[in-house]
């Protein structure tokens, strides 16, 4: 079974720039969630999905970031513009059921922001 | 406060020694708890999940304790490999999904 796929794997931008990320979720999960974690700290949940409709954004900065699943299935993440302070990773995971089963991880997109 | 707090570390221990991490919450309805593996540079992996009174998977041991809101890891006879950082995590009812900051561990041969 495929995993969960994220790109780009690594994007350098300057402060002020924008960007995109990617994410196809595990074929058939319902649920897709949008982390951002800083080094040395956990996830930080941004946005959750159900399908093509957000669950949670109560932590996603909306004066710059941005994020859609239109079909229910993969969905972007895009900051812009981007600050120092959002260099992180950006992990997307899926679940495929909403109450509380195994999340499964993508390998993250690293952002540097200079 | 947060949702979720870990003790940081970082625990270094000996190869076969028992390790104890500890993880309290701050929403009494949270409904399930997790603990997740993250190697350096690595996604995070599922360790173990956490629903009732706990549950045990070989060499590791979760628990949970509602009273004291709290949930923990143990690890015995500890390998090499087990070198990792360890997030807790709890989901609850608002459909919220929260980790802690990670409890980095390193086995010393």
């Amino acid at each position: 079974e495929a995993g969960v796929a994220q790109s780009p794997r690594y994007k350098i931008i300057e402060k002020r720039q924008s960007v995109a990320f990617w994410c196809n979720p595990i074929s058939g999960h319902a649920t897709l969630y949008w982390y951002q974690q800083i080094l040395g700290q956990g996830p930080k949940l941004l946005i959750q999905f159900q399908n093509n409709g957000v669950v949670d954004d109560s932590q996603l900065p909306k004066d710059r970031f941005s994020a859609e699943r239109l079909k229910g299935v993969d969905s972007t993440l895009k900051i812009q513009p981007a600050k120092l302070e959002d260099s992180a990773v950006y992990l997307c995971a899926s679940s495929s059921l909403w109450t509380a089963v195994e999340q499964f991880f993508g390998p993250g997109t690293r952002l540097t922001v200079l | 406060r947060k949702e979720v707090e870990q003790d940081p570390g970082p625990f270094n221990v000996p190869e076969g020694a028992t390790v104890a991490f500890n993880c309290t919450y701050s929403n009494s309805a949270s409904q399930s708890f997790f603990w997740y593996r993250q190697d350096c540079r690595k996604e995070p992996k599922l360790l173990m999940s956490v629903y009732s009174s706990g549950n045990e998977d070989g060499r590791f041991t979760a628990q949970l304790n509602r009273a004291s809101q709290y949930i923990s890891l143990l690890i015995r006879d500890s390998k090499l490999s087990d070198s990792a950082t360890y997030l807790c995590a709890a989901f609850n009812t608002g459909n919220q999904f929260y980790f802690g900051t990670g409890t980095s561990l390193t086995v010393i041969p």
